[in-house]
């Protein structure tokens, strides 16, 4: 597996709290990507980043912010946490090759109660 | 945008038997990947197909991709339990595009 770790790992938190999780790569690759992961509803991708400080919306981004001020980390904030976000948040990294081939870390499993 | 339609969304089998999951882009696509996903794991990328026709083979897994690059499928023969998984189709659109377009995926249960 490529060297991603994401945490925590696991985390319960209540309605209205912010919430950061992060994603850390020993990869060197440009692309970083959150999704969330829910019954139904397959991959779907919040934010990506293409860069140190270039980041941009994926199809579910209300709710959520990212960062990322350094290749190997990328932050994703759940500003005020509400029990529709509850999911599990995967991490990925591709490389810069045409083919945007993604490798994924092992999740973080959120609960808001 | 580009969406990715995979078909069926479950497939339930007995050991030893096929199992085919097809997808379909709305838009032609530069290449198609496929992502295997075990129960509590994390997606994990098996193939990528870019030709157009072209058709590969990892073991009793054969992946095709269609003439017009806007569908694809994986057959598995023999299914096994080590089978057991959801798999994801991915899009890409262009080779410029950031991301992929993942298919909601296939989630296939054998039983021996």
């Amino acid at each position: 597996d490529a060297g991603i770790t994401q945490s925590p790992r696991h985390k319960v938190t209540e309605t209205g709290t912010p919430v950061t999780l992060r994603c850390h790569q020993t990869e060197n690759h440009r692309y970083m990507y959150w999704y969330r992961q829910d019954p139904g509803h397959g991959l779907r991708l919040i934010h990506y980043s293409y860069g140190v400080k270039d980041t941009d919306k994926g199809e579910v981004s209300d709710g959520y912010s990212v960062s990322r001020s350094k290749t190997e980390d990328f932050l994703l904030t759940l500003e005020s946490a509400t029990s529709s976000q509850t999911s599990v948040y995967f991490c990925a990294i591709s490389p810069w090759t045409e083919n945007r081939t993604q490798y994924f870390g092992p999740g973080t499993r959120l609960l808001v109660l | 945008g580009q969406q990715v339609m995979q078909i069926p969304q479950y497939q339930h089998v007995q050991e030893g038997e096929d199992f085919t999951t097809y997808c379909n882009s709305s838009t032609t696509l530069s290449n198609i990947q496929w992502y295997k996903q075990r129960p509590g794991g994390h997606p994990v990328f098996l193939i990528q197909l870019v030709k157009s026709g072209e058709v590969k083979k990892q073991k009793r897994l054969t992946f095709q991709f269609g003439e017009a690059k806007k569908n694809s499928s994986l057959h598995i023969t023999a299914t096994q339990t080590t089978d057991v998984g959801t798999y994801f189709c991915a899009g890409q659109e262009s080779n410029s595009g950031y991301a992929l377009n993942f298919g909601k995926g296939t989630s296939l249960l054998v039983t021996p």
